[in-house]
């Protein structure tokens, strides 16, 4: 089966960097996507990764490692904005044609 | 303006009641999805579609039913047998070819009065 654990909850300053973790486990693995969703709202896209390595998208970074089963979204220099959860998404070849598998979101709290 | 649109963006049912969902997207993609949202839970996928006229049930299809009549459009209905239909609905759309991101729209959230 398919697994896809990331935390529940995290709380930073604004200015900071956060790390949000995620792991998983699958049999086919096909790709992982990390997607922003602010309260009732839809999830936007951030990043894809498919390879080992980082991917950087301004503030945003994210980084992959198949051996591990393992994810991270980085968000540096943060902003009250980015305030919202952060959904960790893998694509398994081997469930229903590859459709994604989502985690449960970590919700990200950024302080004054 | 490209994109996917669901409406309404709220919607109430009644006991024994089928409602349907509207999602449209001027995309040209061939894939849609629709997607539950509870709170605590990752999205669980309903049904999905990577081409017109044919669609395939995801983890949790049972109580909806959904139809592919048209590239553009993407209904989902809940029926009178989904028991716990209080939840937050996405659709999503993709290229079904290549390493395709699937975008999302706006969402509909239904209630039970």
């Amino acid at each position: 089966g398919q697994n896809i654990d990331q935390p529940t909850e995290m709380t930073a300053t604004e200015g900071a960097i956060v790390q949000i973790n995620c792991t998983y486990q699958t049999s086919g693995f096909n790709g992982l996507f990390w997607y922003q969703q602010h309260a009732g709202e839809a999830p936007t896209f951030l990043s894809y990764n498919v390879l080992d390595g980082l991917e950087e998208k301004g503030r945003f970074s994210s980084f992959l490692s198949r051996s591990k089963g393992y994810s991270y979204l980085l968000l540096k220099e943060l902003q009250m904005k980015d305030s919202a959860s952060y959904l960790c998404a893998v694509r398994d070849r081997y469930n229903q044609g590859g459709k994604l598998i989502f985690g449960q979101g970590t919700e990200l709290s950024v302080k004054p | 303006d490209g994109g996917i649109t669901q409406s309404p963006k709220y919607l109430f049912r009644k006991e024994g009641q089928n409602v349907t969902l509207s999602c449209e997207q001027n995309l040209n993609h061939d894939a849609m999805y629709w997607y539950r949202q509870d709170p605590g839970q990752g999205l669980r996928l309903i049904y999905y579609s990577q081409i017109v006229n044919d669609f395939q049930k995801g983890d949790i299809a049972e109580g909806y039913s959904v139809s592919r009549e048209k590239k553009e459009s993407f209904p989902l209905t809940v029926t009178s047998a989904q028991k716990n239909p209080t939840a937050f609905y996405l659709c999503a759309s993709s290229t079904a070819t290549g390493e395709e991101t699937q975008y999302f729209g706006p969402g509909t959230r239904l209630l039970v009065l």
